[in-house]
């Protein structure tokens, strides 16, 4: 059972505007996300995080909102660059313990 | 900059055949994660240790999985026998403590033939 859901596989996005990927979860207990970035053949790379306490997080041109009754959380990330194209995860996890991830978007920004 | 390491990081066997694969976290890391990616899917966690006990392993095939992490430094993730459906990017993460962010390794790429 997919407990952290990306519906999107992929989106593209022209250069310099707005990119905004989705995350969904079923696990109300969830108190702490992440994103990650991805390039092929590495491993992810930790992007921004946030705790069920806030529901923004901003660092840079990467923002995280959280809405904890709807639960879903996005990423926005502003203004778009081509090296920002990767495959992007969102995690959950209770406490820090257990993390689960989505199945990923692949984000192509568009020069 | 401190990173994760892990090797080898590609391996081809055939089924049946025992495996192995070691990581050595960011020092000072004293949470270590392995996880499994098939294609096309997200990271999902085998086995989490703090330290040298394992704090999570309730995704983990005992039957054909074993990890250690005897002085709670590097890691070696086993199977045995490897079974066709274990093809998959095997990835290892640290980080200071359970809820702060995990640093990924690339990531050893395992074929079973």
């Amino acid at each position: 059972d997919q407990q952290v859901k990306q519906n999107s596989p992929s989106l593209s996005v022209q250069e310099g505007r707005i990119s905004i990927l989705n995350c969904d979860y079923t696990n109300s207990m969830f108190d702490y996300f992440l994103w990650y970035k991805k390039y092929p053949a590495e491993g992810p790379t930790f992007l921004i995080s946030i705790s069920s306490i806030k529901d923004k997080n901003e660092d840079g041109r990467f923002t995280v909102f959280l809405n904890k009754s709807a639960k879903h959380l996005s990423l926005h990330i502003v203004p778009s660059q081509p090296g920002d194209s990767a495959v992007y995860f969102c995690a959950a996890s209770v406490g820090g313990n257990q993390f689960y991830f989505g199945t990923g978007t692949s984000l192509t920004v568009i020069p | 900059e401190a990173e994760v390491a892990q090797s080898p990081r590609y391996k081809i066997t055939e089924k049946s055949q025992a495996v192995a694969f070691w990581c050595d976290p960011i020092s000072g890391h004293a949470t270590l994660y392995w996880y499994r990616q098939i294609l096309g899917q997200g990271p999902e966690l085998l086995v989490q240790f703090q330290d040298e006990s394992v704090v999570d392993d309730s995704q983990l095939p005992k039957d054909r999985f074993s990890a250690e992490r005897l002085k709670g430094v590097d890691s070696t993730l086993k199977i045995q026998p490897a079974e066709l459906g274990d093809s998959a990017m095997y990835l290892c993460a640290s980080s200071w403590g359970s809820n702060n962010e995990q640093f990924f390794g690339p990531g050893t790429r395992l074929t079973v033939l």
